[in-house]
């Protein structure tokens, strides 16, 4: 059973850098089949995807983010990163990471998710 | 980007009876393969989402057959023939067919 989990620091300056990882046990991250994503949720609010890696490096990004947003693998440690530039209040949100069976597919299984609070 | 929208947005349930959501998108998630790229999940309190149903009326591994999604093009359906505590929760329909985007959530807890 793959699982997924979130690391990363809590606590981000404005205008600093997000840095989030994923380690994936259970199962390859190079397994051709899957696309392995990163989704946030506001606090008390809904979900955003922001954007999803192959194993062979291809990247999709939510275009509202897309200018700030860089997911890259690591298939020799089965994990993968996000990287948030430029981070404001307003990137204040659970980060989960997930499994996408395929290009435009749904999320499953899903990390626990990790709070990153962005302040001073 | 395709707008997600659900009603009712609080949902209050009595256990053993039907419950059912609405979901609605701003565009037609019918892909010209003949499947709606419409997918529902349910985040229990506490916890992360969990998908249930994805094109639109398939039930993931595990999923409780008293769960069953339906519509096609912009109108799609959750229902839940006899709700249990379990249930309890936000449930998400999310749209799969350009860059995902979520609706909003519609809360269910008892009466």
């Amino acid at each position: 059973q793959v699982q997924l989990q979130e690391s990363g620091p809590g606590l981000v300056k404005p205008s600093e850098t997000l840095s989030l990882t994923c380690k994936v046990s259970g199962g390859s991250i190079s397994r051709g089949a899957y696309y392995w994503s990163w989704i946030r949720q506001h606090p008390g609010r809904g979900l955003e995807w922001l954007g999803y890696i192959y194993y062979s490096g291809s990247t999709y990004y939510n275009p509202s983010l897309k200018s700030r947003v860089i997911i890259s693998i690591d298939t020799a440690e089965n994990q993968f990163s996000l990287t948030l530039n430029s981070v404001t209040v307003a990137d204040t949100a659970v980060y989960y990471c997930a499994r996408t069976p395929g290009h435009l597919n749904y999320f499953d299984p899903w990390g626990r998710g990790t709070l990153v609070t962005v302040s001073s | 980007d395709i707008v997600m929208t659900q009603s009712p947005l609080s949902l209050p349930v009595t256990p053993g009876e039907p419950a059912s959501i609405s979901c609605r998108s701003s565009q037609s998630l019918l892909h010209n393969n003949g499947y709606n790229y419409l997918d529902w999940y349910l985040q229990r309190p506490g916890q992360s989402p969990q998908l249930l149903i994805h094109l639109g009326s398939n039930r993931a591994s595990g999923v409780p057959d008293r769960f069953s999604g339906s519509g096609s093009g912009t109108d799609f359906t959750l229902k839940i023939s006899r709700v249990e505590a379990e249930d309890v929760g936000v449930y998400y329909c999310m749209q799969a067919l350009q860059s995902p985007t979520f609706g909003p959530g519609t809360k269910v807890d008892f009466k």
